[in-house]
């Protein structure tokens, strides 16, 4: 069972569309992530919080605006969002961002397609 | 920067045979490794980590892997694959005072019966 959890796992959406991703984790983790993963492909960082603090943010077009309500809490709000923008959503947790020898521990991701 | 080569996009193997996937780092300061493996529709699963100490660690579902700093490499082994090893691998560096990965472009494990 994975400790990261993500909701929803599917989600299909029109262009003018509002929807948001959700992860959640009760491992008492500081750090918490999301990638983007198009097929065949490595994911790609998005944006890190530490410490329920936005510390990275990869020139992510504003389309996507992240928020982490507490500690365990983070949402991916989407809006109007383009077809490129279809892919596998995945969130993840670590200890805290200051330490480079902690695992990323990740969610089983949202399939997101764009119609 | 780090920066991570995988250079097999592909290996196929056949049940019971051994594995190398292989994964070569570029950096100018110690980092950390990691081998992650995702199968289909679901997210990444840590298989084992390099933090220090011996250079030879052993991770889940029987996998190792060894790091070589002389060739800054990583490469993950496994002395008799199964069916159900077919998956995504993913090799990812961080370095020691910041929790961000970079990762490798991937190897597709193809175990056949």
């Amino acid at each position: 069972d994975t400790e990261v959890t993500q909701t929803p796992k599917h989600l299909v959406m029109g262009m003018t569309n509002k929807k948001s991703l959700k992860c959640e984790q009760h491992m008492g983790h500081r750090a918490m992530y999301w990638y983007k993963q198009k097929a065949k492909k490595p994911p790609e960082l998005m944006f890190v919080y530490s410490y329920e603090k936005l510390s990275i943010n990869e020139s992510v077009p504003s389309r996507f605006s992240p928020e982490c309500p507490n500690s365990s809490l983070l949402n991916l709000h989407l809006h109007a969002l383009q077809p490129e923008d279809s892919a596998l959503y995945l969130c993840a947790s670590s200890q805290d961002l200051d330490r480079g020898n902690q695992p990323q521990h990740f969610g089983d991701g949202t399939r997101l397609s764009i119609l | 920067a780090q920066s991570v080569t995988q250079l097999d996009s592909q290996v196929p193997v056949f049940e019971e045979a051994p594995v190398e996937l292989r994964c070569n780092y570029s950096s100018s300061v110690s980092v950390y490794l990691f081998w992650y493996v995702q199968y289909p529709n679901q997210g990444l699963q840590l298989l084992l980590k390099y933090l220090s100490g011996s250079t030879l660690v052993k991770g889940i579902n029987g996998f190792e892997a060894e790091f070589n700093k002389s060739q800054t490499s990583f490469h993950l082994r496994k002395p008799s694959v199964h069916i159900s090893d077919t998956a995504e691998y993913f090799c990812a560096v961080s370095d020691r005072n910041f929790n961000k990965f970079y990762f490798g472009s991937g190897t597709k494990l193809n175990v056949k019966p």
